[in-house]
């Protein structure tokens, strides 16, 4: 599966958008994007996928580039409840499923 | 409601001694996986089982033991041969093929003392 890069930290004020952004520049054809976040000493929550076309469900939107070479999460209207570690993850989907490699993730501080 | 759990939260052993960790789901997920976490770092494979009576060493295998004799278990055995035993250990399922995103566990923290 492809390698992804995350900034290790970031901070968003309360109210506002926040952006994440994700690079995996390595990624093929036949790979998905994941989005995982765990808040402090919980199991990671799955929060969306996607393949090419850009996804929104109820907790974020993913926005994939053109190229599928990096993608942003957004959380539109970030609470203090959003802080967490978010991990962003490429992987092949196919009949053999293959387990999911977690990097360091970006550290999101939600601001009052 | 269906989901996955693991017992117990928090979990202290004496050094040298075996210790096993409970993870049980009822989503009839067919694949489960057993992560480490160290404070500050990523999630660390250890074992994943794609379907009884089946599994797989992850990157970090060496010292644990894990069975499947049923669909919803997946116990871990973090044995005496594990050097540095102290971590947060989390349990996933998922569906064994497609898409579908992982459900994870609430976790257990293990203490060694």
């Amino acid at each position: 599966d492809a390698k992804t890069t995350q900034p290790p930290s970031m901070d968003c004020a309360e109210g506002r958008a926040a952006n994440l952004p994700c690079n995996h520049s390595t990624i093929s054809g036949n790979e998905y994007v994941y989005w995982y976040r765990q808040i402090h000493s919980q199991g990671p929550q799955y929060i969306i996928h996607g393949l090419k076309n850009n996804e929104t469900n109820e907790m974020a939107s993913l926005i994939i580039t053109e190229d599928r070479k990096s993608s942003t999460l957004i959380l539109p209207h970030a609470t203090l409840r959003d802080t967490a570690v978010y991990y962003c993850i490429v992987r092949v989907v196919d009949t053999g499923r293959r387990a999911l490699t977690f990097g360091s993730g970006t550290r999101l501080q939600v601001q009052p | 409601d269906g989901g996955i759990t693991q017992s117990p939260k928090y979990l202290f052993r004496k050094e040298g001694q075996n210790v096993t960790l409970s993870c049980e789901q009822n989503l009839n997920h067919d694949a489960m996986y057993w992560y480490r976490q160290d404070p500050g770092q990523g999630l660390r494979l250890i074992y994943y089982s794609q379907i009884v009576n089946d599994f797989q060493k992850g990157d970090i295998a060496e010292g644990y033991s894990v069975s499947r004799e049923k669909k919803e278990s997946f116990p871990l055995t973090v044995t005496s041969a594990q050097k540095n035993p102290t971590a947060f250990y989390l349990c996933a399922s998922s569906i064994a093929t497609g898409e579908d995103g992982y459900t994870f566990g609430s976790g257990t923290r293990l203490t060694v003392v």
